[in-house]
């Protein structure tokens, strides 16, 4: 099947730091990446859709300047958490939508980053 | 939008069958979903099904889609306890975007 990488798969900041997540999709190209944000015991919360090319669409309540989101290629998308505060942490997924395989069109999902902000 | 529902946990012996549901509202929802995750991973398919098909079957996995109640269920069949983890049902829209259920956590006692 397809394999979805993301890096870090963990990092710890200061309050006030900058912190970039890469998503990567390793044997297929991903017009479109998604970015997930999880709490612990909690489902998947969409923050923002990434196509390449263009700008990211975010989901509503989600601040697009504090989640930066950069789709520079067919494999590649980055999510920077800026200016990260304690509330920021949590479990953020990637994943990428395309086709690998003969399998159908459909989502992959990264192994997620780990984010910690003292 | 979309509103995806399933039951919080299920607890099942090793060697029995689980079988996990699923609710969604939207009924031009093109694909409906399995997810596992294991603690401290990301997301791993299972399996899927496409909403004009209303079973599927997969080695020990078997969807059922009953698109009239929109009820989607996953049965594992001799569950392993290397199984227990949580479940997530998820209905994509055409372009993709997925909504995701709660998640059931599956525990599989020996």
């Amino acid at each position: 099947g397809a394999v979805v990488s993301q890096h870090p798969s963990r990092v710890i900041c200061k309050s006030g730091t900058s912190v970039k997540i890469e998503c990567r999709s390793l044997d297929f190209q991903a017009t479109t990446m998604f970015w997930y944000r999880q709490f612990p015991k909690q489902s998947l919360m969409l923050m923002a859709t990434s196509n390449e090319g263009s700008k990211a669409t975010y989901e509503q309540g989600v601040e697009k300047d504090k989640f930066l989101i950069n789709h520079a290629s067919l494999t590649l998308s980055t999510l920077t958490v800026t200016s990260a505060h304690p509330e920021d942490s949590s479990f953020y997924i990637c994943s990428a939508h395309g086709t690998s395989g003969g399998e159908t069109d459909t989502q992959y999902f990264g192994p997620g980053t780990r984010l910690t902000v003292l | 939008g979309e509103d995806v529902e399933q039951s919080l946990f299920l607890s099942v012996r090793e060697g029995d069958s689980s079988v996990i549901n699923c609710t969604y509202t939207d009924s031009s929802s093109t694909y409906l979903y399995w997810y596992k995750q294991e603690p401290g991973a990301g997301l791993q398919l299972l399996t899927y099904i496409f909403s004009n098909m209303d079973m599927k079957q997969d080695q020990r996995l078997t969807v059922l889609l009953n698109k009239k109640d929109k009820h989607l269920s996953l049965r594992i069949a001799d569950t392993q306890t290397g199984e227990s983890a949580i479940y997530f049902c998820a209905a994509s829209d055409s372009w993709g975007k997925l909504q995701f259920g709660a998640g059931t956590q599956v525990v599989v006692t020996p």
